[in-house]
């Protein structure tokens, strides 16, 4: 069966600076994808960022990139320049290539960002 | 445009009653998942429809049933209601329902809570 698990229940970091959320997944695909969603207060689930995992590039959206390592199978999200807006649950999902929408979601990171 | 649209966004039940929540996908979207997420723990996915057909059911019990209708918005169902029911209800659209191609996005969710 294929897990997904965030091992950090909560992180706090300073506005401005830069915070790593850890990921890790177990799988014996070879073809998925992974993601990062943000759940704000507001509730409404948002994707940060997406990983093709035959792709060897890591992804990149503005201040959101990943550290995607396959043979690891770690994927972690390093927001650069935290903004207050950041504060959020974050958590980390994946999906076959060739399934449906079906996505397998770890527990989440709740992120604190300071003023 | 108007995203994701679920009702009722919060509702109290009591053990043993019925619940049908109603989600209305982006115009255009043609598939439509359910997922189910507890206080504190990662959305599980429930159910997903495309073109009125389930293409996808979570490890849920039969008590939980879906249906999709022409104008591709979707209702869950949850029969004989128990405490551990108590969750918030999300419901994501996408553009297609097979082999995933593009992004998932997400009501905000009906909060349910069983007394």
């Amino acid at each position: 069966a294929q897990t997904v698990t965030q091992s950090q229940p909560e992180m706090s970091v300073q506005e401005a600076e830069t915070v790593t959320l850890s990921c890790t997944y177990d799988t014996s695909e070879s073809n998925y994808y992974l993601f990062w969603y943000k759940q704000p207060p507001s509730r409404q689930m948002i994707l940060v960022i997406r990983q093709e995992a035959y792709k060897q590039q890591n992804a990149t959206e503005n201040r959101f990139s990943v550290n995607f390592q396959k043979a690891a199978k770690s994927f972690s999200l390093k927001i650069s320049d935290s903004q207050l807006g950041d504060t959020a649950m974050y958590f980390c999902a994946f999906t076959w290539m060739d399934s449906s929408y079906k996505l397998i979601f770890g527990s989440g990171t709740r992120l604190l960002v300071r003023p | 445009d108007a995203g994701v649209t679920q009702s009722p966004t919060h509702l109290i039940k009591t053990r043993g009653q019925h619940v049908t929540l109603r989600c209305s996908p982006i115009s255009g979207h043609k598939s439509v998942s359910w997922y189910q997420q507890v206080l504190g723990q990662g959305p599980q996915f429930i159910f997903q429809y495309y073109e009125k057909e389930e293409r996808g059911r979570g490890n849920f019990p039969d008590r939980f049933s879906a249906r999709q209708f022409p104008n591709y918005s979707s209702e869950l169902n949850v029969n004989a209601l128990l405490l551990g029911d108590s969750a918030l209800y999300l419901c994501a659209s996408s553009l297609e329902g097979g082999r995933y191609t593009g992004e998932l996005f997400f009501g905000e969710g009906s909060r349910l809570t069983v007394l």
